[in-house]
Order: structure tokens, then sequence, then C-alpha cells
């Protein structure tokens, strides 16, 4: 089955304890991105990697790491982790599609992972 | 960068009614649009999208429009159903389709 995993789900973890957040995808998407979610804030990218070593920054990447080593795989790590990184965190992969393709550029969407900093 | 505001953030419609998601954007570089729903307690999924080089699509009950001069584009879904309940997300990105920027969500409600 076609998809993108990401674990944990859940996490509560302490202020300043690392952790990484791991996302891969079967569909050997070249392109992989995660999010972050906020009520009243919508989806906030953080980074996101157009292929193997090339990754780039999204519109929020203070206090995150990425890293690119698998095409399948693209770990979010937090290296010191803030209560303002209390969120929903979603992993996304997706490919370029011809022009005469229902969508062009779909990206597809793990569950999420719901963390809490304290 | 680029900056995409959505209006409404709440909707609320008779069920069979049409419901209308206003998107504007900031960066006329972007060149693609799309648009995703998301269920409660669940992951966004892609509803329909365009193309900076396309004007309109539709797909069934929904369609999408674009106005590059005034950048700005739509969502309309029409005969709404209950099951069109959701928070629908506008999206605009650029520089390969990678770079990605939500609006902040439309939360819909079909009443029945």
């Amino acid at each position: 089955e076609a998809q993108v995993t990401q674990n944990p789900r859940y996490l509560i973890t302490v202020t300043g304890k690392k952790l990484t957040v791991t996302c891969s995808q079967n569909m050997n998407h070249e392109y992989m991105s995660w999010y972050r979610q906020d009520p009243g804030l919508g989806l906030r990218q953080i980074y996101y990697s157009m292929n193997v070593e090339v990754t780039d920054k999204g519109d929020v990447p203070e206090g995150y790491k990425v890293s690119r080593k698998e095409k399948r795989n693209f770990p979010l790590i937090l290296e010191s982790p803030s209560p303002n990184q209390t969120s929903l965190y979603f992993c996304a992969s997706s490919f370029q599609r011809s022009q005469l393709a229902r969508s062009y550029n779909e990206q597809f969407f793990g569950p999420g992972t719901r963390l809490t900093v304290l | 960068g680029e900056n995409v505001e959505q209006h409404p953030s709440t909707l609320s419609v008779q069920e069979g009614d049409s419901a209308v998601i206003k998107c504007t954007y900031s960066d006329s570089a972007s060149n693609y649009f799309p648009w995703y729903k998301q269920e409660l307690g669940k992951r966004p999924q892609l509803i329909i999208d365009i193309r900076s080089n396309v004007g309109e699509k539709k797909d069934q009950r929904i369609a999408v429009t674009l106005n590059k001069t005034a950048k700005h584009f739509s969502l309309h879904i029409t005969e709404t159903q209950p099951e069109d309940s959701a928070v629908y997300f506008c999206a605009a990105s650029f520089r390969g389709y990678q770079k990605v920027t939500f609006g902040t969500g439309t939360k819909l409600q079909v009443i029945p």
C-alpha cells in the first residue's frame, strides 16, 4: 500500500531533550516536506527536500534540522525542543506529474505527529 | 517570501447551497495553487489544483478559478453535502512547486 508513515504519532517531552520524528514513504517520491499545524495559523512549511542530500528552508525552520540521506526517509530533528514547538507535525511527499495528469503535484501527507514540549 | 491570505475563516451553508472560499497571494512568481481538505482528526488531502496558465478547472462539484492579474484564486463547491464539512486550505507554490505556503484555513460546516 502506497503510504507515508510517521513515528511516533504522539510524544510528550521536556524542554531541551533532543528528539527525532521519523518520516518514510514507499512511493519513490523525489520531494518531501515537513509542516507544522497550529490553530489559526494553518500549515506552515518547516523544511523541504528536492532529492537525496538536497534540502532547503521553508517558512519556519528555526529550531529544526532535517536530513535526506535516503530517498524514502526524511527525519525531523529538534535538538533542543522548547514549548513553542508544541504542535501537530505532518510529513508529506510528492513528485511532479505530467501536465495531463489530474493533479500536477499532489502532496501525500503522513498521519501526523502530535508533539507536546513541557 | 510568499504570503497567502484566506477568507472566510468559518463558513456555514445549508445543504444543497454553494460555498465559496477565497485566497490571495503576494508573490507573482507563484504558479501552482492546490486546495486541500482536512477532515477532523485526519491528514490533509488534495481535492483540486490549478496551474498559472489555466484560468479555471472543474472536477464534479468543485471548481477553482484563478485571476493572475489580481493574484487571487477561489474554491467553489456546488450542491454542498454534509460530508463536505471540513477545513479547507489553499496554497501557493513556486520554485519547482516544493516551497509551499498555505492559507490559514476555512472551516466549512454544511447544515443538513
